[in-house]
């Protein structure tokens, strides 16, 4: 089955910074890789998501990449700023629609 | 507009007691149907999902199970909690075809 990791478990940044987020995974039938921000009151919100046709897709400060050959894809956040912090989780899923998760990476932006 | 409700919030049960957590979701057709639980400080695991009435698909064994008596309702159980059984569980969805996840707001279960 699906085998999802993630990588680092925390990251500090200097606000204005950038932070990158890197997820591998097993399972090569998976075409869809989303992730979410995960916030103390405010539960887990899709932030961007890629599917396996396309290698980068960007949205205003925060851009994910995929490798399919590699099995590994990245979340970029650029220029951060402390409403950045929070837990960030990538996943995969497979033609089936299951849908594993990374560990998460507690993202902490220092003014 | 497309709903997930998810109850109770919070729970607390002895050891040896049953569990059932409710998930329904709402405005959607046949959607995947999953329950995750959440460690402290740990990330997301999936124990169950469904792809359709019936069909439950176990991802760790554990000592708690799922059903989908219908087809956008998500039941988690246990026969017997055990201490170990603690944790934060969130039931997800997404539609058809394979489109975002969308999640609860979560159960804090506390068993004693």
């Amino acid at each position: 089955g699906e085998n999802v990791e993630q990588h680092p478990s925390t990251l500090s940044v200097q606000e204005g910074d950038s932070a990158v987020i890197k997820c591998t995974y097993s399972d090569s039938a998976s075409n869809y890789f989303p992730w979410y921000k995960q916030e103390l009151g405010k539960g887990s919100q899709l932030i961007i998501d890629i599917r396996s046709n396309v290698g980068e897709k960007k949205d205003q400060r925060i851009a994910v990449t995929l490798n399919k050959t590699a099995k590994h894809f990245s979340l970029h956040i650029t220029e951060t700023q402390p409403e950045d912090s929070a837990v960030y989780f990538c996943a995969a899923r497979d033609s089936w629609g299951k849908l594993q998760f990374g560990a998460g990476t507690q993202v902490v932006v220092t003014p | 507009s497309q709903t997930i409700h998810q109850w109770p919030a919070t729970l607390v049960q002895p050891v040896g007691s049953p569990l059932s957590l409710e998930c329904t979701v709402e405005g959607t057709s046949n959607p995947n149907l999953y329950w995750y639980r959440q460690a402290a400080g740990r990330g997301l695991q999936l124990l169950f999902y469904s792809v359709g009435i019936g069909q439950i698909s176990s991802e760790v064994p554990q000592n708690l199970s799922a059903s989908r008596p219908q087809d956008r309702q998500f039941i988690l159980s246990s026969k017997k909690l055990l201490l170990s059984d603690s944790g934060f569980y969130l039931c997800a969805y997404s539609g058809q075809p394979n489109t975002e996840a969308f999640f609860g707001q979560g159960t804090r279960l506390t068993v004693v």
